[in-house]
């Protein structure tokens, strides 16, 4: 099972506010997944970067996958308060299992 | 929304006791998972099933079992409850495996 680190591992900022986060591995893999866990749910898949370099974007949620398939980050700009929560990176491991990272916490405030 | 729920949602046991954790789906989803998360470490996978009767171990295995009689039933068990199993568990179902999981709300579990 190859290591999914991300970084940074905890986060506040102010509303408005842009950010990046990071999702790093020493291997290659065939896709990344990007979940969000808002307090007291399950996380929610938000999207599936598969190319490398490929770069998908969700509002004001920009996702990329490096050039290697060995990394991915993820850029909010504006921040707001309805974007706290924990984002989690995933690689398929194989056919039937996901393995997560470490994830990010972030904190919005208004 | 996906249809999972599970029960309990918060538990509070003692060490030595054993604990049943359910996860119920209405979406008729072939795999069924049970993750535990704790801070620091994202979610980690214990148990997966692949269909009625059939499962396999995830990451961090040690010390649950778990059973699946029917389609929409996952259960977890925890045969004697240590206080390294105080956790947060999640449920998640999935027809495609690993291309997209749908989560539960998560049961709360504390053993003293």
């Amino acid at each position: 099972t190859q290591l999914l680190e991300q970084s940074p591992q905890f986060l506040s900022i102010q509303e408005g506010e842009n950010l990046t986060v990071y999702c790093n591995s020493s291997s290659v893999f065939s896709s990344l997944q990007w979940y969000r866990q808002e307090p007291g749910e399950g996380p929610v898949l938000l999207v599936t970067v598969v190319t490398g370099g490929e770069v998908k974007k969700l509002k004001r949620l920009t996702f990329q996958f490096g050039d290697a398939r060995k990394d991915s980050s993820l850029h909010i700009t504006a921040a707001q308060p309805g974007d706290t929560g924990l984002y989690l990176c995933a690689y398929r491991y194989n056919t039937d299992k996901l393995i997560f990272g470490t994830g990010t916490r972030l904190q919005v405030f208004p | 929304d996906a249809g999972i729920t599970q029960s309990p949602r918060h538990k509070v046991t003692e060490t030595g006791t054993p604990v049943t954790l359910r996860c119920h789906q209405t979406e008729n989803h072939r795999y069924m998972y049970w993750y535990r998360q704790d801070p620091g470490h994202g979610l980690r996978l214990i148990h997966y099933s692949y269909g009625v009767k059939d499962t396999d171990k995830g990451e961090v295995s040690d010390g649950y079992s778990v059973s699946r009689s029917k389609t929409e039933d996952f259960l977890l068990t925890l045969e004697s409850a240590t206080s390294s199993q105080t956790s947060v568990y999640f449920c998640a179902i999935s027809n495609t495996g690993s291309n997209e999981q749908f989560f539960g709300p998560g049961t709360r579990l504390t053993v003293l």
